[in-house]
């Protein structure tokens, strides 16, 4: 994977509204594709990710991602938010033969308001 | 607990001054690498390690250092630390065949440079 774009650095939403995160990546092979949330100070952990299969892929805390190969994308979806979902989430891409490397976009902050 | 221990959580330092900091990590996994994290850049990878004795360039690793004597301990290392080091870092491992699952992520060091 050449890239990743996260477009949003910053996501304002309100308490039980639903939210997407919208990730965009550049490569010309198969790629994984992951999300990864980090909690205020704390490391990272993997939310969900993509490997094959069902393009719709569910993760923890209610979240889910859809892979789009045509348009490159691999947004992430909740219907409902709620204060403990605020958090820095971070999409990473893998070329499928790049044995553990990631590519990391810049991240996007989810701020809940009650 | 299956964990990465990042040591010190925090630390205030001045240029020059030789520092280390530790990631040690209880689940024998090959793959251990560095990160840093600043504000609208994401992550970027430091150096990294596929097993021991076996050390490679990340995308910034200019002014760092590593080691991997051990397959537990990789030491991320700053001979003359400056103020454009100062960051959040942050130890990841997985295992060999087991990285498509997810990183394991240490809690971070959190680092400033004067």
């Amino acid at each position: 994977a050449q890239s990743v774009t996260q477009l949003d650095s910053q996501v304002p939403v309100f308490e039980e509204a639903p939210v997407e995160l919208r990730c965009n990546y550049s490569s010309s092979v198969s790629v994984y594709l992951f999300w990864y949330v980090q909690y205020p100070n704390q490391g990272l952990q993997l939310l969900l990710k993509y490997l094959s299969g069902s393009t719709l892929v569910k993760g923890i805390n209610g979240f889910e991602a859809e892979f789009n190969k045509s348009q490159t994308s691999f947004h992430l979806r909740k219907p409902s938010v709620h204060i403990s979902d605020t958090a820095e989430y971070f999409c990473a891409v893998s070329e499928v033969d790049s044995n553990y490397q990631l590519i990391w976009g810049a991240g996007t902050k989810l701020i809940i308001k009650p | 607990e299956a964990q990465v221990t990042q040591n010190p959580r925090y630390l205030i330092t001045v240029t020059g001054k030789k520092l280390t900091v530790t990631c040690s990590q209880n689940m024998n996994h090959e793959y251990m690498s560095w990160y840093r994290q600043d504000p609208g850049l994401g992550l970027r990878q430091i150096y990294y390690s596929m097993n021991v004795e076996v050390t490679d360039k990340g995308d910034v690793p200019e002014g760092y250092k590593v080691s991997r004597k051990e397959k537990r301990n990789f030491p991320l290392i700053l001979e003359s630390p400056s103020p454009n080091q100062t960051s959040l870092y942050f130890c990841a491992s997985s295992s060999r065949t087991g990285w498509v699952y997810g990183y394991t992520f240490g809690s971070g060091t959190r680092l400033t440079v004067v």
